[in-house]
């Protein structure tokens, strides 16, 4: 069975602090990994990642992914308060339906 | 905003009764899919739609079903429903079946009693 694991599943740190968050996985016919922002409702989208050793940046945020492991990192240099959010990590599967298998979430609380 | 809108917002039903839930997939997209997403969790795969056909479903049960419309918009219609069918319900379209980036809706958030 698909299976995609986040750690840790919370985490409160102080503005200014920097963030690892971690996703590994466990898919057949793996074909992409998708990082996603939650903060109410609709994830919005963040990253995809195909390639390993490639880093994907934007702003404050980076993300990398390792195929030969199987995991994925997300890092969030300088937290601000408006990062509060749970940031999921989700993997495409390759053939038929493409689904996204996703991991339960990190939990990230940002305190002033 | 992803140009996706999904309605009602909330909704509370008892348990045994049923319920449509409805999407609005972003222009031009032509694949839907619908996840589930109980509260501390991530959002599990319902099913798809391409082109108005089932294109894949996850582990629900029949009383799950779903429409895909010529206009690419989409329903899940959920019967008998349980207490365990509570949660946020999560659409997401994307331009293509090939297409990894899928854009999600806002959701809609029921509550059976």
């Amino acid at each position: 069975e698909d299976k995609v694991v986040q750690s840790p599943l919370s985490l409160v740190v102080h503005e200014g602090d920097t963030v690892t968050l971690n996703c590994s996985y466990e898919v057949t016919n793996f074909r992409s990994l998708l990082w996603y922002k939650q903060e109410k409702k609709a994830p919005t989208f963040l990253f995809m990642l195909t390639s390993s050793g490639i880093e994907k940046k934007s702003g404050r945020l980076s993300s990398i992914l390792d195929k030969k492991e199987l995991f994925s990192i997300l890092n969030i240099t300088a937290t601000q308060t408006g990062d509060s959010a749970v940031y999921l990590c989700a993997v495409v599967t390759q053939g038929g339906s493409e689904k996204l298998v996703f991991g339960k979430g990190t939990k990230l609380t940002v305190n002033p | 905003e992803t140009g996706v809108t999904q309605s009602p917002t909330h909704l509370i039903k008892t348990r045994g009764q049923q319920v449509t839930l409805r999407c609005s997939s972003q222009s031009g997209h032509n694949t839907v899919s619908w996840y589930q997403q109980a509260l501390g969790q991530g959002p599990q795969f319902i099913f798809q739609y391409y082109r108005e056909e089932e294109n894949g479903r996850g582990n629900f049960p029949p009383r799950f079903s779903g429409l895909q419309f010529p206009n690419y918009s989409s329903e899940l219609n959920v019967n008998a429903l349980e207490l365990d069918d509570s949660a946020l319900y999560l659409c997401a379209s994307r331009a293509k079946l090939a297409s990894n980036e899928q854009f999600f809706g806002p959701g809609t958030r029921l509550t059976v009693l």
